[in-house]
């Protein structure tokens, strides 16, 4: 597996600004995935990010909103822009490790945008 | 592109009994289904996956079955147990591209 970290754990943020938030892996991975879940809901993919390129955005997701930086093979940035209540949600980042090449999720940034 | 139904959306079952969590998807390309556990505050905790090129797998009391004809596969606990409670998610994706998530499924375990 992988072990994978997230800085930070949880935030209370005021509308209008911005955070970034930090996930660091132990291993070197290719791709580094950063998911969404809010409250008592599923996961939905924001975007995909590769070393050496741009993120690749899904459907609703705008760099703008959203910047992803990728300086690394174990390490990724997501910042979340200009948020809104609506923001409010867990941000997961997540990499494919392991022989089995499987799927592990950090731990998460709760964040609370009043 | 790929979209992933999960069902039901709520279990309860005695302590002892098996459940059942079943998942549909779109994609015939899809080869890699993973399913992952997610107890309250904590991050999604995998645990089964399974590839596209065999049909079943059993770690302990979990086991994992796939039909990729009718595009549905199912997570099987046997003898649960009351800290099998959470939110079950299933997931598919075509090889290392995005996975996509079913809406979850919360089971109760009751003593």
């Amino acid at each position: 597996s992988a072990v994978i970290s997230q800085k930070p754990s949880r935030d209370i943020c005021q509308r209008g600004t911005s955070l970034t938030i930090q996930c660091q892996v132990d291993s070197q991975v290719t791709m580094m995935f950063w998911y969404r879940q809010q409250p008592g809901q599923s996961l939905t993919l924001i975007a995909t990010a590769n070393q050496g390129s741009e993120a690749t955005y899904e459907s609703g997701f705008v760099i703008d909103k959203f910047p992803i930086s990728r300086p690394n093979l174990t390490f990724s940035t997501l910042t979340v822009s200009n948020m809104s209540p609506e923001d409010s949600s867990i941000y997961l980042c997540s990499v494919e490790a392991g022989q089995g090449a499987s799927r592990y999720f950090g731990p998460g940034t709760r964040l609370l945008v009043l | 592109g790929e979209n992933v139904e999960q069902h039901p959306s709520t279990l309860s079952v005695q302590e002892g009994d098996s459940a059942v969590i079943k998942c549909t998807y779109s994609d015939s390309a899809s080869n890699y289904f993973p399913w992952y556990k997610q107890e309250l505050g904590k991050r999604p905790q995998l645990i089964i996956d399974i590839r596209s090129n065999v049909g079943e797998k059993k770690d302990q009391r979990i086991a994992v079955t796939l039909n990729k004809t009718a595009k549905h596969f199912s997570l099987h606990i046997t003898e649960t147990q009351p800290e099998d409670s959470a939110v079950y998610f299933c997931a598919a994706s075509i090889d290392t591209d995005k996975l996509i998530f079913g809406t979850g499924t919360r089971l109760q375990v009751f003593p």
